[in-house]
């Protein structure tokens, strides 16, 4: 029962924004979004949540429709580095978090 | 701040060995969520504990699976007899606060032959 759809994979040049999207039509009012990132070999890497509001914090910006049935995740400046898998999850407080097959974004120098 | 700490970080026994996994959790953190990974299936959570509680242990494969946690600092997962499909990369994570979010350990990579 996947809550939501994003695309397989998405290629970044190097220095420029990456921008990931994820579509969650069925959100509750209480389900926020968490977006993780899985770089190969390493452990998954919590990268922001949200609720209704856009976020911003030192890793990336999240942003929300004012429906909430979608939203996007900005990496400003992508670099090498940033290339992983990455997870947009929709959850409910107190719930476990379901983990889907995320995106795989290349960033290419 | 060290995160999460998982031993051993790479691990390769032979089919009906038993196999015992590590996973010390953020000092302070109340839950701990054991996950296994796999191409086939994804990262799945196999059971997790509040306050060295299990709460939900309904993702675990079957008996040959079992976790502990004897107190607030540490937590075993145990597989016995292991056999070549428990193959998989395993990650302790926890969680504490007032938020959900979980973090991550680096993860066993267990190969079973």
């Amino acid at each position: 029962d996947a809550k939501t759809t994003q695309p397989t994979s998405m290629d970044c040049a190097e220095g420029r924004a990456a921008n990931l999207p994820c579509n969650h039509s069925t959100i509750s009012g209480n389900e926020y979004v968490y977006w993780y990132r899985q770089i190969h070999s390493q452990g998954p890497q919590y990268i922001i949540h949200g609720l209704k509001n856009n976020e911003t914090n030192e890793m990336a910006s999240l942003i929300i429709t004012e429906d909430r049935k979608s939203s996007t995740l900005i990496l400003p400046h992508a670099t090498l580095r940033d290339t992983a898998v990455y997870y947009c999850i929709v959850h409910n407080y107190g719930q476990n978090f379901v983990f889907g097959p995320g995106t795989r974004l290349s960033v290419l120098p | 701040d060290a995160g999460v700490i998982q031993s051993p970080r790479h691990e390769v026994t032979e089919m009906g060995q038993e196999v015992t996994l590590r996973c010390k959790p953020i000092s302070g953190h109340n839950s701990l969520f054991w996950y296994r990974q796999t191409m086939m299936r994804g990262l799945e959570l196999l059971i997790y504990f509040n306050n060295n509680v299990p709460i939900d242990d309904s993702g675990m494969p079957e008996d040959r699976f079992s976790a502990k946690m004897p107190n607030a600092s540490f937590s075993t997962l145990k597989i016995q007899p292991s056999e070549p499909r428990d193959s998989a990369v395993y990650f302790c994570a926890s969680r504490g606060g007032s938020t959900d979010t979980q973090y991550f350990g680096p993860g066993t990579r267990l190969t079973v032959l």
